[in-house]
């Protein structure tokens, strides 16, 4: 069964504490891509990857970290330095090829709280 | 910077109502334009994609449209059900493969 998955469904952060989200697919994807969505807005890119071992920030990177040692697995680390981290956040993926034909598919969403 | 902006923000209609929701973007030079659902506390799910060369897309009663030059897509939907009511967001691609989204419309169809 073919699919992205995240994981926890919801998070509760104390302040000062680093966290790490976990995101999973299974699609053969090259692309993958982190985004956080705040109340009533669209999403917003905090960084993505095209390839494994690399990695790029997006427009909202300051505070977050992310690594990509396996094509399969993207973790997103929320640091203390993310001054206001409780949002929702949605991990994506894309295949091969890029251009025209690029469609992301997202997965379920992380609930992250902060005390 | 490319900005995506959705009109209106929130859409309430009776069941049965054909509707339009509205998309605009500032930056001509995409790749493609998404739409897509989002239910409460849920992920995305993808459903159109137009990619730059077309002008529009069709799936059941969706159908897409996109005029590049003027910076606008529009989502027609045909025979509104309750269960057509969620948050629908659009999205384009530039370079890179990154998605610029617009803040979505939040639509309610009224048994």
């Amino acid at each position: 069964d073919g699919g992205i998955t995240q994981s926890p469904k919801y998070l509760f952060r104390k302040e000062g504490q680093n966290v790490t989200l976990s995101c999973e697919q299974n699609l053969n994807h090259d692309a993958m891509y982190w985004y956080r969505q705040d109340p009533g807005q669209g999403l917003r890119l905090i960084y993505y990857s095209q390839i494994v071992n690399d990695f790029q920030k997006g427009d909202i990177a300051e505070g977050y970290s992310v690594s990509r040692e396996k094509k399969e697995s993207f973790p997103l680390t929320v640091t203390s330095a993310q001054k206001n981290p409780t949002a929702f956040y949605l991990c994506a993926s894309s295949p091969p090829g890029g251009g025209a034909y690029n469609e992301q598919f997202f997965g379920p969403g992380t609930r992250l709280t902060v005390l | 910077k490319q900005e995506v902006t959705q009109i209106p923000a929130a859409l309430s209609v009776p069941e049965g109502e054909n509707l339009v929701l509205n998309c605009s973007f500032t930056d001509s030079a995409i790749y493609n334009l998404q739409w897509f659902r989002q239910d409460p506390g849920k992920g995305l799910t993808s459903l159109l994609l137009i990619q730059s060369s077309q002008r529009e897309q069709t799936s059941g009663r969706l159908n897409a449209s996109l005029d590049k030059s003027s910076g606008r897509s529009t989502l027609y939907i045909a025979a509104s059900q309750p269960g057509d009511s969620a948050t629908y967001l659009c999205a384009v691609s530039g370079s890179a493969r990154q998605l610029t989204f617009g803040s979505g419309t939040q639509l309610t169809v009224l048994p």
